[in-house]
């Protein structure tokens, strides 16, 4: 099972200020990795696939790079709606898995 | 628009078993693999499971095999999740998802919409 371990797990940030994200998996994932974002009680929605692509919708302040074993997810200016969690997710193999996730709060 | 709609989520005694579905419309139904993936209480994204557009590839997580059973009906575009000897750790809610058909790698994908989820409770 690929292993996918995301730091840090609470990003403190203001508005307006850049957050980046990371994300790594225990054995190289290609491209194969998508960023989603989930706010309290809701489902979550997808952001970036194929480590950098951004989904029909999303803002160009998200950006997604990295390959292999190492990525990232920045937001450039952080605005209110952003704060939430965000979760990696490799779909390079099976069994599909997940990052433990990190929370951008103010 | 997609929708997807789970339901059947409830509380459920320690042993017991839940048939979870997800009424899926705006979209195509037959022509997309779908996953069942959970989430416990303050906890991460878990994947439970995959069914192919025609049910012929199956996949489970290691958790819930032998005991739940991923189906389908695309004349009711319908996707099911039946569970079996629950236990507590079971707990979570649960979101049909569907995958993408682009960009995807050689054997699997990302999931490009989600329901709202249903609540499963497994109590003694």
């Amino acid at each position: 099972e690929i292993v996918m371990t995301q730091s840090p797990a609470t990003l403190s940030v203001s508005p307006g200020e850049r957050a980046t994200l990371s994300c790594r998996a225990s054995q190289s994932i290609s491209n194969n990795l998508a960023w989603y974002q989930q706010k309290p009680g809701r489902a979550p929605t997808l952001l970036i696939y194929g480590a950098s692509i951004r989904a029909t919708g999303i803002p160009a302040r998200f950006s997604g790079s990295g390959s292999g074993t190492e990525f990232t997810l920045t937001i450039s200016i952080l605005l209110s709606e952003d704060f939430a969690v965000y979760f990696c997710q490799q779909y390079n193999d099976w069994p599909l898995t997940f990052g433990g996730g990190t929370k951008v709060e103010i | 628009e997609v929708q997807l709609v789970e339901s059947g989520g409830g509380l459920v005694q320690t042993g017991g078993s839940l048939r979870l579905s997800c009424a899926a419309s705006g979209f195509t139904f037959r022509t997309y693999s779908m996953n069942w993936v959970r989430q416990a209480p303050g906890k991460g994204l878990e994947w439970v499971s995959y069914i192919g557009s025609r049910s012929r590839t199956i996949y489970y997580a290691d958790s819930v095999k032998g005991r739940f059973t991923i189906s389908r009906d695309n004349a009711k575009n319908s996707l099911y999740l039946e569970m079996n000897s629950l236990r507590a750790e079971d707990t979570a809610v649960y979101y049909c998802a569907r995958d993408s058909t682009y960009y995807c790698s050689r054997t699997s994908c990302y999931s490009d919409d989600w329901g709202q989820g249903t609540l499963v409770t497994v109590s003694s």
